[in-house]
């Protein structure tokens, strides 16, 4: 069955470096990948999308690399801030979304 | 805020009961996507719906049930509640024309305890 692997352990980042989540999959072949925010008891914020054909795509401090070879994401936060600290999802497909549990990332002051 | 509202905010309900969750999506938004959020299971989709139709099922219980209005407004009903059933309930909502993906916008969610 289709699998989503992020990193279950809470990460954590010193302020100004740089956070790297790594999101692979399984058993799957998405057309499209997405990376969300989630702050405790609210809804998920959706940060990027990027397309099977797009290797890498960059909003502001963030950017997220799509390799359908080895069936991974990373998703990078540069200058890293307190603010940054959240749960951050992986996401696939288009229709029927299938979510990661997501990975915990503390940056430390 | 996403544009997307979501009522009640907070359920409480007895096993065996039956509930009612309201969705309303973004201005302009057609596809109306409903998840359940434990701590265990993380974020699971339940049920898509564009433009008042079914577009795709997850994994949703036989119990449960959803439907999407002509003013796009959606619904999910929970039946023969169980205590698993406990959990965050978020609707998301986005453009969602077939066959690609868009971002989704996601409500505040309904937080159901059932005891």
């Amino acid at each position: 069955s289709q699998k989503i692997e992020q990193n279950s352990e809470a990460l954590n980042i010193q302020e100004g470096k740089t956070a790297t989540l790594t999101c692979n999959y399984t058993n799957y072949s998405p057309a499209y990948l997405q990376w969300y925010r989630q702050d405790p008891g609210r809804g998920p914020v959706f940060l990027l999308l990027i397309r099977e054909n797009e290797k890498e795509k960059r909003k502001e401090r963030l950017k997220v690399t799509f390799d359908t070879t080895l069936k991974q994401s990373l998703f990078h936060i540069t200058a890293s801030q307190p603010a940054d600290s959240a749960t951050y999802l992986c996401a696939l497909g288009d229709d029927k979304i299938i979510f990661g549990k997501g990975t915990r990332l503390h940056i430390l002051p | 805020d996403s544009g997307v509202t979501q009522t009640p905010k907070h359920l409480i309900t007895a096993t065996g009961q039956r509930v009612t969750l309201r969705c309303s999506p973004r201005s302009g938004d057609l596809s109306v996507y409903w998840y359940q959020q434990s701590l265990d299971q993380g974020l699971q989709f339940l049920i898509q719906y564009y433009n008042g139709e079914e577009r795709a099922k997850g994994n949703i219980l036989e119990r449960f049930s959803a439907q999407q209005f002509p003013d796009l407004h959606s619904e999910l009903n929970l039946s023969s509640l169980e205590l698993g059933d406990s959990a965050l309930y978020f609707c998301a909502s986005s453009v969602g024309r077939s066959g690609t993906s868009y971002e989704q916008y996601f409500g505040p969610g309904t937080r159901l305890t059932v005891t």
